[in-house]
């Protein structure tokens, strides 16, 4: 079946330090792939994603690239800030061709605490 | 409107008692979708409707789960005889599906925080 796997939090870092928040999947075909930003009291955000093998989402500082060879799709950002303080969640879209849809799969989340 | 709305916000619901969760999409939205976000975890599938067909409720976790959307725009998700392992916050989501089915956004509601007790 399909899953995800992320890394467990928290991830505690100082200001400007270098992000990584690893993600694994395994699915049946060929999914699109997702992270979702969740900020305190607020609902899922859409970060970044890639559709297809060796593609690169990224957004706001935030990269991501499609690995199909190791099944990953780590999330990495070269310099964090304070603002970049919330819940993480990598997931897949598993597309459905009976009706025409996709459903998330998401990862358990990975909290990330930057401190100035 | 401008977002995936949904209300109540907060519920706390007696052990036994009927709840109902309400969903606004984003206006002309076909698919919208119901996860299930127990604490600490991430969220989990529970239905999906295209405009008022229900074509999956393979994630509604018992018969004390059900969810509407009449006239194809608003959602609501009802919960009988509400038990403890309830608590979790509802969530929301609406898309529009792509010709490629590839890589639609999901565009998440607030959610609704359920608390049996």
């Amino acid at each position: 079946g399909n899953s995800v796997t992320q890394m467990e939090g928290p991830v505690t870092l100082s200001e400007e330090a270098f992000l990584t928040i690893n993600c694994t999947y395994t699915a049946t075909g060929y999914p699109s792939l997702f992270w979702y930003v969740q900020y305190p009291g607020e609902g899922l955000q859409l970060l970044l994603k890639a559709t297809k093998a060796d593609d690169k989402g990224s957004n706001k500082g935030f990269e991501a690239t499609y690995r199909k060879e190791t099944t990953s799709f780590h999330l990495e950002k070269g310099s964090v800030q304070v603002s970049d303080s919330a819940v993480y969640f990598c997931a897949l879209s598993a597309f459905t061709f009976s009706g025409g849809y996709n459903k998330l799969i998401f990862g358990a989340g990975t909290r990330l605490a930057v401190h100035p | 409107g401008a977002g995936v709305s949904q209300s109540p916000r907060y519920k706390v619901a007696k052990r036994g008692q009927d709840v109902a969760l309400r969903c606004d999409p984003i206006s002309g939205h076909v698919s919208l979708f119901w996860y299930q976000q127990a604490l600490g975890q991430g969220p989990e599938f529970l239905t999906y409707f295209q405009n008022e067909a229900q074509l999956d409720k393979s994630g509604l976790p018992s018969d004390r789960f059900f969810a509407e959307r009449p006239e194809g725009s608003v959602s609501t998700l009802k919960i009988q005889r509400t038990q403890q392992e309830d608590s979790a916050v509802y969530l929301c989501a609406s898309s529009q599906p792509r010709r490629s089915g590839r890589g639609n956004e999901q565009y998440f509601g607030p959610g609704t925080r359920l608390t049996v007790t």
